[in-house]
């Protein structure tokens, strides 16, 4: 099973910073299966980035996704206040999904 | 627009069974697969398995493998989670989601159904 290790825990910034969060795999994961996700509290997940860099639908383009191999990058250019949020990978490999633990971005 | 709609909360006992369902509309059931997911309380997401609702395939996370089923309802374009053997630690928010086909991702989500076991 391929492990997801997501760095920073948590990640302390204000609005209008750049936040760079890291995923990094314990093997080779093909980037068309490497995805991004939001989560808030009482919500359900948001797909942001699919196939490493590819936003989803109706996401802004302060989201981007960049990486291969076994490291992965999710990044905010500018963050906005309805961007502080936990943020997990996701990927898939041999018919199972795995997501890591999350970064949690919060207000500084 | 693509909607999922999962059925509402539930308590249950330990040692009990727990069927949630997630109706789909807004694009053609059968050609998409389901995932579900979970998240207990402070916790991460977990994968639990997919169907698919072409065929009724499924694969499973090796750790729910021996209690959970996952189904589907063409006919209503449903898919169901059941989950059997209830612990205290299966309490969480549990979420259906459509597989993004070619990419593996999951593209809409359901809005989640908690289930509390509890004596």
């Amino acid at each position: 099973e391929i492990v997801l290790t997501q760095s920073p825990g948590t990640l302390s910034l204000s609005p209008g910073e750049r936040a760079t969060l890291s995923c990094r795999a314990s093997q080779s994961v093909s980037s068309t299966f490497l995805a991004w996700y939001q989560l808030k509290p009482g919500q359900a997940p948001r797909l942001l980035i699919y196939g490493a860099s590819s936003r989803a639908t109706g996401i802004p383009d302060r989201f981007s996704g960049s990486g291969s191999g076994t490291d992965f990058t999710l990044t905010i250019s500018r963050l906005e206040p309805e961007d502080f949020a936990v943020y997990y990978c996701q990927q898939f490999g041999s018919s199972f999904w795995t997501f890591g633990l999350g970064t949690k971005v919060e207000i500084k | 627009q693509v909607q999922l709609v999962q059925s509402g909360a539930e308590v249950k006992k330990p040692g009990a069974s727990v069927k949630v369902s997630c109706k789909t509309s807004g694009y053609t059931f059968t050609t998409y697969s389901i995932s579900w997911v979970r998240q207990a309380p402070g916790q991460g997401l977990e994968w639990m398995g997919r169907i698919s609702a072409y065929n009724g395939n499924t694969n499973y996370a090796q750790k729910l493998q021996d209690r959970v089923t996952m189904t589907t309802d063409t006919s209503t374009s449903t898919a169901y989670m059941e989950l059997r053997s209830l612990r205290s630690d299966d309490t969480a928010v549990y979420y259906c989601a459509r597989i993004l086909t070619g990419y593996y991702s999951l593209d809409y989500w359901g809005q989640g159904t908690l289930v509390t076991v509890s004596s």
